[in-house]
């Protein structure tokens, strides 16, 4: 089945320690998406990649970068996590031009800063 | 800007009863996306049910359906026959129909299903 994953489901890292998180998709979509979603919230939109180019939202944090190698693969690069970074981080997809316009979500990586 | 809002942050219904949750919008723009994403505790969030602005008539998708008042920017999701596997909290969300690919969530609605 054609699907985003994930990898890990689970991540521990130390205070400042860099961690980068992984996301692919065999969904052949366009436009893919970083979230960072916090207990009982909305997810909130860290950056999207539509084809190659890098779009970032205006409150992100410099200590969070992305990377898109390729259609396939996007992963998330934290420099120097802090205690408020742990959250769950969930990665989307989406083709753009398609009438339905709707995302799909990977199961999320559960980040943990000790 | 484009903005969502949910207004009950949680509810709760008995099993196979009927809930409505409620959604307002507000935008300027006339073509646009309108979504209800389900997230189970500690599982992936799903897509539960769209729908374009452009259409007049309320989408349904089983035992889900909406309530899409374009003019007064309103749609809510009523779920019949709720069951114990709806318990989660439910996004209501909004995309432009223009390139800028963002969705605009609410903050969500908890709901939990009485036995």
């Amino acid at each position: 089945d054609a699907m985003v994953i994930q990898n890990p489901r689970y991540q521990v890292t130390q205070f400042g320690k860099p961690v980068t998180l992984s996301c692919s998709q065999t969904l052949n979509h366009n436009v893919m998406y970083w979230y960072q979603q916090k207990s009982s919230q909305a997810p909130k939109l860290l950056f999207h990649y539509y084809d190659k180019d890098f779009n970032n939202e205006a409150d992100t944090p410099d200590n969070f970068q992305s990377r898109r190698p390729n259609t396939s693969f996007c992963f998330l690069d934290i420099r120097s996590p802090g205690l408020g970074d742990a959250a769950m981080y969930l990665c989307a997809t989406s083709r753009a031009g398609s009438l339905n316009y709707e995302q799909y979500f990977g199961p999320g990586t559960r980040l943990t800063v000790t | 800007a484009q903005t969502v809002t949910q207004s009950q942050p949680e509810m709760s219904v008995q099993e196979a009863e009927t809930v409505t949750l409620s959604c307002t919008y507000d935008t300027s723009e006339s073509d646009y996306y309108l979504f209800w994403y389900k997230q189970p505790p500690s599982r992936q969030m799903i897509l539960v049910i769209r729908q374009e602005a452009y259409k007049q008539q309320n989408a349904t998708e089983n035992r889900f359906s909406v309530n899409f008042q374009k003019a007064a920017k309103s749609f809510s999701l009523k779920i019949s026959d709720s069951q114990l596997g709806d318990a989660a909290m439910y996004f209501c969300a909004y995309r432009s129909a223009n390139r800028d690919d963002k969705i605009i969530f609410g903050k969500g609605t908890r709901l939990h299903i009485l036995p």
